[in-house]
């Protein structure tokens, strides 16, 4: 398995450019999610999808996209691109939405997004 | 979600044991503990977690107090590799949302 993978590793913008971030993970997992974390910070939650079709707002969703349409990706989108947005961007996942069930999220290798 | 806190930072001689404390005071009965490590802006990656027992894997050992209050991670043997920033996470039963805080940074000294 590949795990969860991130393409690209690194981009530079302009300010309102638009652009995907892309997703995609192999192991069957149901629920995936976007975090971004800025220097020195912790990771806060985008937006996650509990699965295909269903997707919702994290903490801070504000300038950005998403949609589900089959398990394995799950694509960001910024539509018109800021300086603020300028950060890392992890992409996780996880097998199961459903309650009661503790399980470990897999988190992929990051994009590194710069915008001038 | 119970809020958690960590120290800032903190250093261990390669080889020690390194222990890691987090607080959680406000934890209710059905939430669980987590932690992860970020190596140099890497992806998180997950360690371990428990609910109210003592949890034990190849990566490290999870000791939560019996009131569930606090809870200490740790490294038995650390290396150099274990440098990174360690988060202490609460996380409700059927909740998939995990909320970072600045975590522990510790550094393995040689």
């Amino acid at each position: 398995n590949a795990g969860v993978t991130q393409t690209p590793k690194f981009q530079v913008l302009k300010t309102g450019q638009s652009m995907t971030l892309q997703c995609a993970q192999d192991m069957n997992h149901e629920y995936m999610s976007w975090y971004r974390q800025d220097p020195g910070m912790g990771l806060r939650l985008i937006h996650y999808s509990v699965g295909a079709g269903i997707t919702d707002q994290g903490e801070v969703p504000n300038g950005y996209n998403v949609s589900r349409s089959t398990t394995e990706d799950f694509p960001l989108r910024l539509l018109s691109a800021a300086p603020s947005q300028t950060s890392v961007y992890f992409c996780a996942s996880s097998y199961s939405r459903l309650a009661g069930i503790a399980d470990t999220q897999y988190f992929g290798p990051g994009t590194r997004l710069t915008v001038l | 979600d119970a809020k958690t806190t960590q120290p800032t930072s903190m250093d261990c001689a390669e080889g020690r044991a390194a222990n890691l404390p987090c607080n959680h005071s406000t934890i209710s009965g059905n939430e669980y503990v987590y932690w992860y490590r970020q190596i140099h802006s890497q992806g998180p990656q997950y360690i371990i977690h428990g609910l109210k027992n003592n949890e034990t894997n190849e990566m490290a050992s999870l000791i939560i107090t019996e009131d569930r209050k606090s809870s200490t991670l740790i490294l038995p043997h650390a290396t150099l590799r274990d440098t990174a920033v360690y988060y202490c996470i609460v996380k409700g039963r059927g909740a998939q949302k995990l909320v970072f805080g600045q975590g522990t940074r510790l550094t393995i000294n040689p």
